[in-house]
């Protein structure tokens, strides 16, 4: 199996411009979670969804963060405006029901 | 909802010495709990999980944790570390269901020759 794709890999972009970060889970799970990385607050889940439905978005930092999955492969996380705190690694993972997580390899953004 | 707290944020080792790394959760349901490695530069990879049955678990590469619920703790452990176990450990809870996986904040374990 391919793993949890993450695209792009690394992105610089400047303040105030729309950043799309893109995940494919693995065929066949059916829960997909996206995760922020920073040195300050670690691991921070930000939404996840279960069969494609958004089931918890209370992790989502504000308006300007928005997730989709249209469908069961495939996913994207967007920030619009970007700040530079919004810097950080952004993890994708995907599990199928009551199994372990898998973690794709991350999208390091970084907003100056 | 569960949480989370790894004691040390780093941890620095000699090579061949032994290590543990803490783990302490709070939860008022049954949990699942897992202990995850991230290289440098690389996402997280799962090195092992309690979910139940025998309170020890061990990884392939030589570490094992226990679950301990009178305590609360899944502290991981190692008898003998080589450089390339130099890394980030995280712990993880999750309850019943398709919850997702509650974190804490990270050790870096840091392997000295």
């Amino acid at each position: 199996d391919a793993g949890v794709i993450q695209s792009p890999r690394h992105e610089v972009t400047e303040m105030g411009q729309e950043v799309t970060l893109r995940c494919k889970p693995i065929s066949g799970h059916n829960s997909l979670f996206w995760y922020r990385q920073t040195m300050m607050r670690g691991l921070e889940l930000l939404i996840y969804f279960n069969n494609n439905v958004p089931i918890d978005d209370s992790g989502m930092p504000e308006d300007r963060f928005s997730a989709k999955m249209p469908n069961a492969s495939f996913s994207t996380l967007k920030i619009q405006p970007s700040e530079p705190r919004d810097s950080a690694v952004y993890f994708c993972a995907s599990r199928f029901t009551g199994n372990t997580i898998y973690f794709g390899e991350g999208s390091w953004l970084t907003v100056v | 909802a569960q949480s989370v707290t790894q004691l040390d944020s780093q941890v620095p080792v000699f090579e061949e010495a032994p290590v543990e790394l803490r783990c302490n959760y709070s939860s008022s349901v049954s949990v699942y709990l897992f202990w995850y490695v991230q290289y440098p530069n690389q996402g997280l990879q799962l090195l092992l999980k309690y979910l139940s049955g025998s309170t020890l678990v061990e990884s392939i590469n030589g570490f094992e944790a226990e679950f301990n619920k009178s305590q609360t703790s899944f502290h991981l452990r190692k008898p003998s570390v080589h450089i390339s176990d130099t890394a980030e450990y995280f712990c993880a809870v999750r309850g019943s269901g398709n919850t997702p996986l509650v974190f804490g904040k990270g050790t870096r374990l840091s392997v000295i020759a």
